[in-house]
């Protein structure tokens, strides 16, 4: 059991609507990542956090935004929905720099 | 840049065989790690194996086990006795080994394991 969860599990929005996400790391963890996982493809990086602050981000665009609480708890914010954005949204928690990270069991957004 | 290649979209195998699954990469960087994760239908990804790339030894647990070739860059992953359970899309990742913004996974587009009864 990795202690990782996100919330919502599946979430149905509109073109040009804004949505959040949101992941409670495993105790302790005071590093986390998202990453976006389009239909049939591997988990492409997001952007990641370590103690509040963003100290990664892959190439994605700016309405692509992150928050890290003080409790490691994270949220993804994505502006002005694209069809293109309808994937899952995998966060993952792991402590500082350590090897293995635990992952949630997703978010699945669709865009229509 | 890293990228890694999964070249088998899809493989099935009957129950209590032994099937490879195979992963190649690339990089510039000489410390690093390799990952195979594995996502049932539950879509949570499961650590099944690393390997840090300066352990000569091939890592295994339990029925898996990989094949690390560093100078050709691959990175296979043999699983034995097949299991109903293993049936699942198979990923492996790559993550140099730095802290900060160098430590994010890099996925391959994953191969679908069918484990047949």
């Amino acid at each position: 059991e990795t202690g990782v969860t996100q919330s919502p599990t599946h979430l149905i929005k509109t073109r040009g609507q804004q949505v959040t996400l949101r992941c409670s790391s495993q105790s302790g963890h005071n590093t986390v990542s998202w990453y976006q996982q389009a239909l049939g493809q591997g988990p492409q990086f997001i952007f990641q956090y370590y103690r509040e602050e963003e100290n990664g981000r892959g190439n994605f665009p700016p309405r692509f935004s992150g928050l890290q609480f003080p409790n490691y708890s994270s949220e993804l914010n994505v502006n002005a929905l694209e069809l293109d954005d309808s994937a899952l949204y995998l966060c993952a928690s792991r402590r500082g720099a350590s090897v293995e990270a635990f992952f949630g069991q997703g978010t699945r957004l669709t865009v229509v | 840049a890293q990228t890694v290649t999964q070249s088998q979209p899809e493989m099935s195998v009957q129950e209590a065989e032994t099937v490879t699954l195979s992963c190649t990469y690339d990089t510039s960087e000489n410390n690093y790690y390799l990952f195979w994760y594995k996502q049932p239908p539950s879509r949570q990804m499961i650590l099944v194996i690393r390997q840090e790339a300066y352990k000569q030894q091939n890592a295994t647990e339990n029925r898996f086990s990989v094949n690390f070739q560093k100078a050709a860059k691959s990175f296979s992953l043999k699983i034995s006795d097949s299991q109903l359970g293993d049936t699942a899309m198979y990923f492996c990742a790559f993550r140099l080994n730095y802290g900060g913004s160098q430590g994010n996974l890099i996925f391959g587009k994953g191969t679908k394991l069918s484990v047949k009864p």
